[in-house]
């Protein structure tokens, strides 16, 4: 079945810029999501990109997509302790069921 | 705004006492999802409405049911809530199958 992998921690100080990493294993997949969870709430969709696109800027936020090696990755310039909270890489072929990672926990130190 | 709404925010049950959690949205999108969350892991997905038409993933327990009475509304119903049904319940909402919209989330004590 589907797949989709994340490293579990990040630390970086407050000021670096962020990557987070994901992979997933369906070729077939059409988006690809980052979804931020702060503590006790919901996940907040932060932008996603189409399969077709190798990158997506969006202010602080870009995503790169190597579609041939099935890897995304969320960089975060200029991170600031709001930045700190769990981010989830998620993927969907159009269908209505999403997968997944595990998320990653973001640590921003002052 | 438009939102996915849900309520209440907390819920304490005791073990075996049927519990109702509720979703509500004004985005008018046709698909929405309840998913189980529990502690330092991803989302679940119980399962999803298309429209009106109900979709169960295999290993979501009997336990678990769900009502959709209009495009606005979806309810999760947990029977006999036991111990390990202790989580945040995550409803989200799509037009069909694109981005989904996560509501704040209900966290479920059983006590």
């Amino acid at each position: 079945g589907e797949d989709v992998e994340q490293s579990l921690f990040l630390s970086v100080r407050e000021g670096d810029s962020s990557v987070i990493n994901c992979t997933y294993t369906d070729s077939s997949s059409t988006y690809l999501y980052w979804y931020k969870q702060e503590p006790g709430a919901g996940l907040q969709l932060l932008t996603y990109i189409f399969s077709n696109m190798d990158m997506k800027q969006d202010q602080r936020l870009t995503v790169l997509l190597n579609k041939k090696d099935k890897h995304l990755s969320l960089r975060i310039a200029d991170t600031q302790t709001g930045d700190s909270a769990i981010y989830f890489c998620a993927e969907g072929s159009g269908g209505q069921n999403f997968v997944f990672g595990p998320g990653t926990r973001l640590s921003v130190l002052p | 705004d438009a939102m996915v709404i849900q309520n209440p925010r907390y819920q304490v049950t005791q073990f075996g006492k049927p519990v109702t959690l509720s979703c509500s949205q004004t985005l008018n999108h046709n698909v929405m999802y309840w998913y189980q969350q529990k502690s330092s892991q991803a989302p679940k997905l119980l399962f999803h409405y298309y429209d009106k038409d109900f979709n169960n993933e295999a290993d979501t327990p009997d336990n678990f049911q769900s009502r959709r009475p209009n495009t606005s509304f979806c309810f999760l119903d947990i029977r006999s809530p036991g111990l390990g049904d202790a989580a945040m319940y995550l409803c989200a909402t799509s037009r069909q199958g694109t981005e989904q919209y996560f509501g704040p989330g209900t966290r479920l004590t059983v006590t």
